[in-house]
């Protein structure tokens, strides 16, 4: 158990809907990160939050959204759902940010939020 | 953009045999961790290299950083069937939109009994 709790496990979900992921990362860590895996193209970056604020950005869609509250959990908002967003969703969560190209500090997962659209 | 290559895309050992799993990046490594998925579940922290020639090892696992080859090896001694699993290397990606991790395609390794 890694202490990053996601809440809901599984979802399932009608294309144009929208749904909210939900994050609470492990106590103490203040950066907050979103991860989407498909097969297709595999762990790839969505998001970071770092004590409440949009720290870095990667490959998110414009209907994609996210933000993380002053008890410095996190939500990922998804919109106008389309077959192909189907795919598990991560958070992590780590002590500090990555501030260099050093590497700073590892990242915990949570255990994912399968989304599947249909 | 940060390219990380994984090889092999997959292995199947026989238990008890030894096996390495290699990470290249096209890029200048800064630092490297590598994770443990089971299929379907969340990544596994394993271990995090920062400087060139540090190795480290956890159990039977060591993992080695080569910044010269912008390249990252893993290797497991003795495996067992708990060392199934993908296994993914990521590393740290500069850019105008901020830090972030990039990971490998993945490698999937079988252990059969």
């Amino acid at each position: 158990d890694s202490g990053v709790t996601q809440t809901p496990k599984h979802l399932i979900t009608a294309t144009g809907q929208r749904v909210t992921l939900r994050c609470s990362p492990r106590s103490g860590d203040l950066s907050v990160y979103w991860y989407q895996q498909s097969l297709d193209q595999g762990l790839q970056f969505l998001i970071q939050y770092y004590n409440g604020e949009e720290r870095a950005k990667g490959n998110i869609l414009e209907r994609f959204s996210a933000q993380q509250f002053p008890d410095l959990h996190s939500e990922l908002n998804l919109s106008s759902l389309e077959l192909g967003d189907s795919a598990l969703y991560f958070c992590a969560s780590s002590v500090a940010t990555l501030t260099s190209g050093r590497a700073r500090g590892e990242q915990f997962f949570g255990p994912g939020t399968r989304l599947t659209v249909l | 953009s940060q390219e990380l290559e994984q090889s092999p895309q997959s292995l199947i050992v026989q238990e008890g045999k030894n096996l390495t799993i290699n990470c290249t990046s096209s890029k200048t490594l800064y630092g490297l961790y590598w994770y443990k998925q089971k299929y379907g579940e969340g990544l596994i922290f394993l271990m995090m290299l920062q400087k060139g020639g540090e190795e480290k090892s956890h159990e039977k696992i060591t993992a080695k950083l080569d910044e010269k080859k912008q390249q990252s090896s893993l290797h497991i001694t003795a495996s067992q069937p708990s060392h199934a699993g993908i296994y993914l290397c990521g590393a740290v990606k500069v850019s105008n939109a901020g830090n972030m991790l990039t990971f490998g395609g993945g490698t999937r390794l079988m252990v059969k009994p």
